[in-house]
């Protein structure tokens, strides 16, 4: 079975450019987590989605904003970018979302640079 | 505000020893706490998840202790090998939303 998998791999911007980065989750699994992780840090966490519903949101700017399609699959968007969004973005699926229960799945990252 | 702290940036220690790696919090009474591993430029893996009520869960070299008066987590590897050798992050979720908060991690280096 394919993993949760990430698009793209590697990704340069300029400050106040757009990024879109995609993640499609493991087969079966409804509820998608993005995270930001800058060097040196732990994972951040940033949106959590459930069938197609934002379920949570941490403390990030308005700049950032998410979204599930029917096939449960997300994207993250981030607008006007700064040098501090430079980071790896991780995406973690899991069956309905329950951190206490179900176990979350990272992808492999998308790793963005801000010039 | 709350606060994850994983006890040090790295721990070097040679093979066959046990690993201890610490993890506190605080101003939060967390339901549950997990542990993941991270190798570089790679996605964190899930390892462990411990109870509040449970004082102790174990996986095969792997052992994790949950204390919540003292608020800390200790996470040990025993019979510690190079291919241990990764960046080990703990995880709670603070706001009892399903939302994982993470600590900094220890980086942990098993020299052989």
């Amino acid at each position: 079975d394919a993993g949760v998998t990430q698009s793209p791999t590697h990704l340069i911007k300029t400050r106040g450019q757009h990024v879109t980065l995609r993640c499609s989750p493991i087969s079966g699994h409804k509820s998608v987590s993005w995270y930001q992780q800058v060097l040196g840090q732990g994972p951040q966490f940033i949106f959590q989605y459930y069938e197609k519903e934002e379920r949570g949101r941490g403390n990030f700017p308005d700049r950032f904003s998410a979204r599930q399609f029917p096939n449960y699959s997300s994207e993250l968007n981030v607008n006007a970018l700064l040098l501090g969004d430079s980071a790896l973005y991780l995406c973690a699926s899991s069956i309905a979302g329950q951190t206490y229960t179900d176990t979350q799945y990272f992808g492999p990252g998308t790793r963005l640079t801000v010039l | 505000s709350q606060k994850i702290e994983q006890n040090s940036e790295a721990l070097n220690i040679q093979e066959g020893k046990t690993a201890t790696l610490t993890c506190n919090y605080t101003n939060y009474s967390p339901a549950y706490l997990q542990w993941y591993r991270q190798d570089p430029g790679r996605g964190p893996v899930f390892l462990l998840l411990i109870r509040e009520n449970e004082k102790e869960k174990r996986k095969e070299r792997l052992k994790v202790t949950f204390d919540t008066t003292l608020k800390q987590s200790l996470f040990h590897i025993t019979a510690s090998q190079p291919a241990d050798s990764a960046t080990y992050l703990c995880a709670l979720d603070l706001t009892g939303a399903n939302n994982l908060f993470f600590g900094t991690g220890t980086r942990l280096t098993v020299i052989p």
